[in-house]
C-alpha cells in the first residue's frame, strides 16, 4: 500500500531562519507526483511546490525549495528566510499518475518564534 | 476569482441525527473532491465527481454517507445517522480536470462537524 510518513508531528524555527520538514513515501510505481500543501489556521489548505518523480531537479517555489531524493523515497521542504505567515500545518502528498487519488502525511505543524 | 465556497463551517449534531453539508467549486472546474479531516491527521479522500458522475467513492461509508453533483457544480455530502467517529472537517476541493498537471486542486475553507 501507498503510504506517505511526516515523522516530525510538530517544529519550531526562529523567524528568518531556514527550517526543513521531512517527508518520506512508499510507492512501487515509478511515474507519480509529490506535493506540500500548507494549510493555516483558517484552514484552507493551499499548494506550496510540487515535484514531478520523472524531474531531476528539485522544485523551488522563492522561499521554498525541496529535496527529492526519488531512491531513498524522500521529498523535504525547505523554508528559508521563515516569516510568521509560514506558521500552518504542512502536509506532504503523494500521487501516482495512474491513480488520481491524492495520499495525505498526517502533517507537521510549524510554529515561527519571533 | 472566487474561491471554493463551503456551508456551513460549523456544525454540532447529535449522534443519530443527519446532516448536510455544501460545496460550491470554482467556475469551472469539473472536477470536485470531498475530503475527511479528522483532528491529527491529514485530509482523507471520501468521493471524487468528475462533472456530475463519480469517479472514485470507494472511501465513502456508504451505509451512512452519501453525496451528489446533480448539475456537475454544486455538491452535497450527508450524512445519515451521524456517529460519534464522524467528528471531523469535511473538505471541499475542486480542480480544472483530473490528473495532476491540469488540475491543482483549490480547496475550501472546510466545515467543523462535532457529533455527540
Amino acid at each position: 500500500a501507498q503510504t506517505v510518513t511526516q515523522s516530525q508531528p510538530e517544529m519550531s524555527v526562529q523567524e528568518a531562519e531556514t527550517v526543513t520538514l521531512s517527508c518520506t513515501y512508499d510507492t512501487s510505481e515509478s511515474d507519480y507526483y509529490l506535493f506540500w500543501y500548507k494549510q493555516p489556521p483558517s484552514r484552507q489548505m493551499i499548494l506550496v511546490i510540487r515535484q514531478e518523480a520523472y524531474k531531476q531537479q528539485n522544485a523551488t517555489e522563492n522561499r521554498f525549495s525541496v529535496n527529492f531524493q526519488k531512491a531513498a523515497k524522500s521529498f523535504s521542504l525547505k523554508i528559508s528566510d521563515s516569516q510568521l505567515g509560514d506558521a500552518a500545518m504542512y502536509f506532504c502528498a503523494y500521487y501516482p499518475n495512474r491513480d488520481d487519488k491524492i495520499i495525505f502525511g498526517k502533517g507537521t505543524r510549524l510554529h515561527i518564534l519571533p | 476569482e472566487a474561491g471554493v465556497a463551503q456551508s456551513p463551517r460549523y456544525k454540532i449534531i447529535e449522534k443519530r441525527q443527519s446532516v448536510a453539508f455544501w460545496c460550491n467549486p470554482i467556475s469551472g472546474h469539473a472536477t470536485l473532491y470531498w475530503y475527511q479531516q479528522i483532528l491529527g491527521q491529514g485530509p482523507k479522500l471520501l468521493i471524487q465527481f468528475q462533472n456530475n458522475g463519480v469517479v472514485d467513492d470507494s472511501q465513502l461509508p456508504k451505509d451512512r454517507f452519501s453525496a451528489e453533483r446533480l448539475k456537475g457544480v454544486d455538491s452535497t455530502l450527508k450524512i445519515q445517522p451521524a456517529k460519534l467517529e464522524d467528528s471531523a472537517v469535511y473538505l471541499c476541493a475542486s480542480s480544472l480536470a483530473r490528473g495532476p498537471l491540469g488540475n491543482e486542486q483549490f480547496f475550501g475553507p472546510g466545515t467543523r462537524l462535532t457529533v455527540l
